[in-house]
């Protein structure tokens, strides 16, 4: 059974930064692309990007480009979301989710809570 | 940017069909959009249910099916259970990026 637990949320000040990690067990990490998500308290989801399984091609949200990096470990069957220039407004649950064959979701993570605030 | 549009909430009758759609601000859906719609229940992560506007994943229920219609995506749920009253998202994308619709609080009353 395919299982994807998210860590390294907490808490952070205005221009911080965090690195969320996803760890996948039960399936081909190795072969499958992955991404990530977010949920603002009581708003809806939000894509913020898109890993091959190589590593090779890699998508952003307008929104997080140039604050968030998103990177992998396939020996680790890790991914990753490098989070810099932290604002109140991406205070959120963030979610990787595991793709399979043609679909990019097929599994997701419980999440893991950020928030941002002085 | 593109926006995605969903009806903000819709209510079914148990045993009741329902029809959610997905729209773009660019135009009409097409196949290219890859629409995928997925569940949400409270306190619960987004499960997949349709991907590439029609394909369903092995948990998928056979009541809730995925297609186009009228430059829209849809979401249609028959027979219509208590426990498939959730907030339900499309998505939809555009080249390199996709954009997830507001939801559609579905109540089953």
């Amino acid at each position: 059974e395919v299982q994807l637990v998210e860590s390294g949320g907490g808490s952070v000040q205005p221009g911080g930064s965090l690195r969320l990690s996803c760890v996948v067990s039960g399936f081909d990490f190795g072969r499958e692309n992955m991404n990530w998500v977010r949920q603002a308290p009581g708003k809806g989801l939000e894509w913020l990007s898109y890993i091959d399984k190589s590593s090779s091609n890699i998508f952003y949200a307008n929104s997080v480009k140039g604050r968030f990096t998103i990177s992998r470990d396939n020996s680790r069957n890790s991914v990753y979301l490098q989070m810099d220039n932290l604002r109140d407004e991406d205070t959120a649950v963030y979610f990787c989710a595991i793709g399979e064959g043609s679909s990019w979701f097929y599994s997701w993570g419980q999440g893991t809570l950020v928030t941002v605030s002085s | 940017q593109a926006v995605v549009t969903q009806e903000p909430s819709l209510t079914v009758s148990p045993g009741g069909t329902v029809t959610l759609t997905c729209g773009s601000s660019t135009g009409p859906v097409t196949s290219g959009h890859f629409p995928y719609w997925f569940q949400q229940k409270p306190g619960q992560a987004p499960r997949t249910l349709i991907y590439d506007t029609n394909n369903k994943h092995p948990w998928t229920p056979a009541r809730f099916s995925g297609s186009l219609l009228g430059g829209k995506g849809v979401l249609t749920l028959s027979a219509a259970r208590p426990e498939d009253e959730a907030e339900y998202y499309c998505l939809l994308s555009y080249n390199n990026i996709v954009l997830f619709g507001g939801g559609t609080k579905l109540t089953v009353l």
